[in-house]
């Protein structure tokens, strides 16, 4: 069983920028979830796709915007990079058949905008 | 709104010796219940979940019980080793997202 996958692992762009990271979510998942941890700090929901479709979103400005694919791997997309977007990205994949909706992360991407 | 607390640290135990994590959470329904471990520069691991009251989560010799009447899950180790050094978090969650607390920092010296 593979688990959930991300890249890059680290990346570092510059304020305004665009960035994308990817993510692959774990085999039998259907659903992907974001977070975003600020060091020092615990994850916060971003948002959560389920069959191509947003499904939920955490307090974060529409610069944050996502994609899910037909084989349910995700994209998280942040335009206008500001230096407090800075943080570790964390993707986290799960199944709407499970009951308890447990979530499984994958090792995350460090982004820091300088 | 959901939220999460929880004893943030950080905390320095010596080996073998009894480790207990606070937390207490608000929530407008039953959520499930988890506690998760961050191992320095990776990801984090889901290390025991509870979905009901009175439900008592276990692995690796930790323990943690969801108390509705208290609105906690604490999370408690009999004999802490080395290799427990971690960051510790405690998350209620449902099917659309997990809320966490801030984060414990455990370190275990021999």
């Amino acid at each position: 069983e593979t688990g959930v996958t991300q890249s890059p692992t680290h990346l570092i762009k510059t304020r305004g920028q665009q960035v994308t990271l990817r993510c692959s979510s774990q085999s039998g998942h259907n659903t992907v979830s974001w977070y975003q941890q600020a060091l020092g700090q615990g994850p916060q929901f971003i948002f959560q796709y389920y069959r191509e479709e947003e499904n939920g979103r955490g307090n974060f400005p529409p610069r944050f915007s996502g994609l899910q694919f037909p084989n349910y791997s995700s994209e998280l997309n942040v335009n206008a990079l500001e230096l407090d977007d800075s943080a570790l990205y964390l993707c986290a994949s799960s199944s709407r058949a499970s009951r308890i909706h447990e979530q499984y992360f994958g090792p995350g991407t460090r982004l820091t905008v300088t | 709104g959901d939220s999460v607390t929880q004893m943030e640290g950080p905390v320095t135990l010596s080996e073998e010796a009894f480790l207990t994590i606070n937390c207490t959470y608000t929530a407008t329904g039953y959520p499930s219940l988890f506690w998760y471990v961050q191992y320095p520069g990776e990801g984090l691991q889901l290390l025991l979940k509870a979905t009901k009251a009175d439900d008592k989560g276990s692995n690796k010799g930790f323990e943690a019980t969801y108390r509705k009447e208290t609105t906690s899950f604490h999370l408690e180790k009999g004999s802490v080793q080395v290799s427990d050094s971690a960051v510790y978090f405690c998350a209620q969650g449902g099917s659309e997202k997990l809320v966490f607390g801030k984060g414990m920092k455990l370190t275990v010296n021999p």
